[in-house]
């Protein structure tokens, strides 16, 4: 079974916007992880984020975590059309086990 | 690319059938995940295999079965295949296992397209 919600299911924005996704959860966690996928094709794992933390940067990405509301959110900024792709989120109970996903959120940019 | 690779590509089989995927995993990894994604869908845990011991599973059924090898590679055989298996296959290599002190990051392969008729 999913972990949770992730929202919104798809989001089409033009190019050099904001793309904001979240992403809810219903366990205790040890990390959250955001997984990008092209296609249909394999993960690439963009940024991971520890219970203990709030908030990380990676590049242009943002992600914020609030265990109280056990949500998560990932924001891509000024994005570009290469950052089509599907983009979910994964829990992790302690480092090393199962990763459990989220349906994901499959994000269009329009150039 | 991240070095972990999976054969076949693709796959068609019929209902009943039996199929056995494959994935070589990165270099100096011990641990493989496979995860089922249907279409549309997060990708599930189907198990985890550790120095060629089984270390987790998630809910599938026992046709749901693998190995991994001395040499860390792994397969994932289904028996009797049902429509429902169709999906694309997943598996991820990685340092360690649960417990581990440090963050070990799964590196997934491309991925094995299922489809079952």
């Amino acid at each position: 079974s999913q972990q949770g919600e992730e929202d919104p299911q798809a989001l089409s924005i033009q190019e050099g916007e904001n793309a904001t996704m979240n992403c809810s959860y219903k366990t205790s966690i040890n990390n959250l992880q955001w997984y990008r996928q092209n296609s249909g094709r394999g993960l690439v794992h963009l940024i991971l984020i520890r219970s203990n933390e709030r908030e990380k940067h990676s590049g242009r990405l943002r992600v914020t975590l609030d265990t109280s509301k056990k949500s998560s959110s990932l924001l891509i900024t000024a994005s570009r059309a290469a950052d089509t792709a599907s983009y979910f989120c994964a829990t992790q109970m302690e480092y090393g086990n199962k990763l459990v996903f989220g349906a994901g959120t499959i994000l269009r940019v329009k150039s | 690319e991240t070095g972990v690779t999976q054969s076949p590509t693709h796959l068609i089989k019929t209902r009943g059938q039996q199929v056995t995927l494959r994935c070589s995993s990165q270099s100096g990894h011990n641990t493989v995940s496979w995860y089922q994604q249907a279409l549309g869908q997060g990708p599930q845990f189907i198990f985890q295999y550790y120095r060629e011991e089984e270390n987790g599973r998630g809910n599938f059924p026992p046709r749901f079965s693998g190995l991994q090898f001395p040499n860390y590679s792994s397969e994932l055989n289904v028996n009797a295949l049902e429509l429902d298996d169709s999906a694309l296959y997943l598996c991820a290599s990685s340092r360690g296992l649960a417990g581990d002190r440090r963050y070990n990051e799964q590196f997934f392969g491309p991925g094995t397209r299922l489809t079952v008729l």
